[in-house]
């Protein structure tokens, strides 16, 4: 268990639809980080909040928005969602800068 | 804009076998280095890493320094073992503007035989 908690792991659902994906960080980090995997892609950074306020932005498509919230846990909102949103999504966190990230296990999103 | 190119196999290797893969790295800045590694069905897991010039890092017998005069960060291990078994990625932070995202290579996926 690397501490980083995201849920669901897997998800299913149609063309079209809405989902939101849960990231709590490891305990005491600030920063929380999503990366979408996927076959053709690789590993793409999305976003990034630290301590609540958006610090970074990366490829994340207008369809998709975050969050981080009081607690530190992270929402991923996805929306209209198309065949090609289909990817791994994962959620990191960290501490500080330079240290490296604690990723979680990820959310697998597949739509039909 | 910064990036990471590495070796992207597949790679098939007996046990005992040395391991190196290539990675190779352009950033504009000072950049730290990373090696990632996700085993089947599970996230990435920070394998080492290296914040300056000429340091090394290392764990589980793997090991990588990272050369500012050649650009790169070569991952190493003496004698891999099945468990070794995993996809591997490069990836390097440039944090300005005071974002540490992540830029990845692409992964390279090794298979250890017994």
């Amino acid at each position: 268990d690397s501490g980083v908690t995201q849920t669901p792991k897997h998800l299913i659902t149609a063309t079209g639809q809405r989902v939101t994906l849960r990231c709590s960080p490891r305990s005491g980090d600030l920063s929380v980080y999503w990366y979408q995997q996927s076959l053709d892609q690789g590993l793409q950074f999305l976003i990034q909040y630290y301590n609540g306020e958006e610090r970074a932005k990366g490829n994340i498509l207008e369809r998709f928005s975050a969050q981080q919230f009081p607690d530190l846990h992270s929402e991923l909102n996805l929306s209209s969602l198309e065949l090609g949103d289909s990817a791994l999504y994962f959620c990191a966190s960290s501490p500080k800068s330079g240290v490296g990230y604690t990723f979680g296990s990820g959310t697998r999103l597949t739509v039909v | 804009g910064n990036s990471v190119t590495q070796m992207e196999g597949p790679v098939t290797l007996s046990e005992e076998a040395f391991l190196t893969i290539n990675c190779t790295y352009t950033a504009t800045g000072y950049p730290s280095l990373f090696w990632y590694v996700q085993y089947p069905g599970e996230g990435l897991q920070l394998l080492l890493k290296a914040t300056k010039a000429d340091d090394k890092g290392s764990n589980k017998g793997f090991e990588a320094t990272y050369r500012k005069e050649t650009t790169s960060f070569h991952l190493e291990k003496g004698s891999v073992q099945v468990s070794d078994s995993a996809v591997y990625f490069c990836a390097l932070s440039d944090p300005q503007g005071g974002s540490e995202k992540l830029v990845f290579g692409k992964g390279m996926k090794l298979t250890v035989n017994p």
